[in-house]
């Protein structure tokens, strides 16, 4: 049973068409909710940590909400280099630590 | 700061034989997070240290794997007896932990890739 799911898996749009993804988590305890960036062949880069429901946090075109059961990435009039697959991690309790936990991220293919 | 840089970037071995991966994290990041990704797949968690001491480590990891952060700086990850499973790109993070119990973002090193032949 996945903890992280994200949604869709893939996704196309037009330069300037905006749009969201969504990561839903089931885990208990959030201790942090974070979303990264990852281009191909390369390690991903961080973009937000929100630890609240009801936290926002915005950068350039990307703003990250969060609530008790899911997260939204939301792209404002995105361009072309917006491109990439964006992952969403938890950090929940498992077997008495804290571990990262990875969605299997959404493919963002933005057409000029 | 340089960010976080692992090496080898690629490795490619046969079956059977061992190989050896080094992380080098922000200097002043005292957790490093080893994963395993594989295509369209996100980050799978391996094990993670708190400057020297291994936390953490996933129960779906082999014997075969190990690891080690002598000193609390940089970081190696052995795979022995590497089977073509193994294949997959292996990522190393780091990040600050100020205030217990709080977990900031982590900051990725470039990957190594590793094909098992």
């Amino acid at each position: 049973e996945d903890q992280v799911t994200q949604s869709p898996e893939a996704l196309r749009l037009q330069e300037g068409e905006s749009s969201s993804l969504n990561c839903s988590y089931t885990v208990s305890g959030l201790r942090g909710l974070f979303w990264y960036r990852q281009d191909p062949g390369k390690g991903p880069e961080f973009l937000f940590t929100l630890y609240s429901a009801g936290e926002e946090k915005e950068k350039e075109r990307l703003k990250a909400t969060l609530t008790k059961k899911e997260s939204f990435l939301h792209i404002t009039a995105p361009k072309p280099e917006d491109s990439a697959t964006y992952l969403c991690a938890v950090q929940a309790p498992s077997g008495g630590s804290y571990i990262p936990t990875f969605g299997r991220g959404t493919s963002l293919i933005v057409h000029p | 700061d340089t960010g976080v840089s692992q090496d080898p970037r690629h490795k490619i071995t046969k079956r059977g034989q061992n190989v050896t991966f080094r992380c080098d994290p922000i200097s002043e990041h005292n957790r490093l997070y080893w994963y395993r990704q594989t295509l369209g797949q996100g980050p799978e968690f391996l094990t993670y240290f708190q400057n020297e001491a291994q936390l953490e480590k996933s129960r779906l990891l082999s014997d075969r794997f190990s690891a080690e952060r002598p000193k609390g700086s940089f970081s190696t990850l052995e795979i022995q007896r590497t089977e073509q499973g193994d294949s997959a790109m292996y990522l190393c993070a780091s990040s600050s932990t100020l205030i217990a119990g709080v977990y900031n973002e982590q900051f990725f090193g470039p990957g190594t890739r590793l094909t098992v032949l």
